[in-house]
């Protein structure tokens, strides 16, 4: 099925640990972005591209790296994990500018210990 | 500043009640405004959207929400909740320069 799909699912990380979380969308989009959800918080940004090797950062970008090397896949990169990054993380495209709504991914949930 | 703000961290209806969800935003020009609903472990999912056409917009569901630009909001409503309505629901706003704000959510209860 058409969509956005990210893996993993669930993972726990110990403080320090590095991982990519993937995001992968069949549908041509040119617009990718991450969000990081926590309670009482809504969806934060964290970083959006709108091409491939173009990216930029959203609100809160510390502590995460992307890159988009191609128009399907969108990697988010945590360097060194901290427990404030225990949350919620989806991935979602979108038509080029994002007027029209996004897909969303099922998300990550990361916990770090 | 906040782009979108939501009235109400919690809402519980009656089963067969009307669904009201509250929806403000701060833009100088008309966005293109959105509402989602994320059922328990799951992803967003789209329930309509806004984008400068007709100013009462019908989604799934049931669910529909009015634009009114001259109070700046962006209402969700449903004439009859039912149980399977429970969930969180977001309001969202698209602006000039690419960037989508979400709402801190508010949490549809529906009480048999």
């Amino acid at each position: 099925n058409a969509g956005v799909t990210q893996t993993p699912k669930f993972q726990v990380l110990k403080t320090g640990q590095s991982m990519t979380l993937q995001c992968a969308q069949d549908m041509n989009h040119e617009y990718m972005s991450w969000y990081r959800q926590d309670p009482g918080m809504g969806l934060r940004l964290i970083h959006y591209s709108v091409g491939a090797g173009i990216t930029d950062q959203g609100e809160v970008p510390n502590g995460y790296n992307v890159s988009r090397s191609t128009t399907e896949d969108f990697p988010l990169r945590l360097l060194s994990a901290a427990p404030s990054q225990t949350s919620v993380y989806f991935c979602a495209s979108s038509s080029y500018p994002p007027n029209y709504g996004y897909t969303f991914g099922s998300g990550t949930r990361l916990t770090v210990v | 500043a906040q782009s979108v703000t939501q009235l109400g961290s919690h809402v519980s209806v009656s089963e067969g009640a009307l669904v009201l969800l509250r929806c403000n935003y701060s833009s100088s020009v008309p966005p293109y405004l959105f509402w989602y609903v994320q059922y328990p472990n799951q992803g967003l999912q789209l329930l309509l959207k806004y984008t400068s056409a007709a100013t009462l917009v019908k989604g799934i569901n049931g669910f529909e929400a009015e634009f009114k630009k001259s109070e700046t909001s962006f209402h969700l409503t449903k004439p009859s909740a039912h149980m399977s309505d429970a969930a969180e629901y977001f309001c969202a706003v698209s602006l000039v320069g690419n960037q989508f704000y979400f709402g801190t959510g508010t949490s549809l209860t529906v009480i048999p």
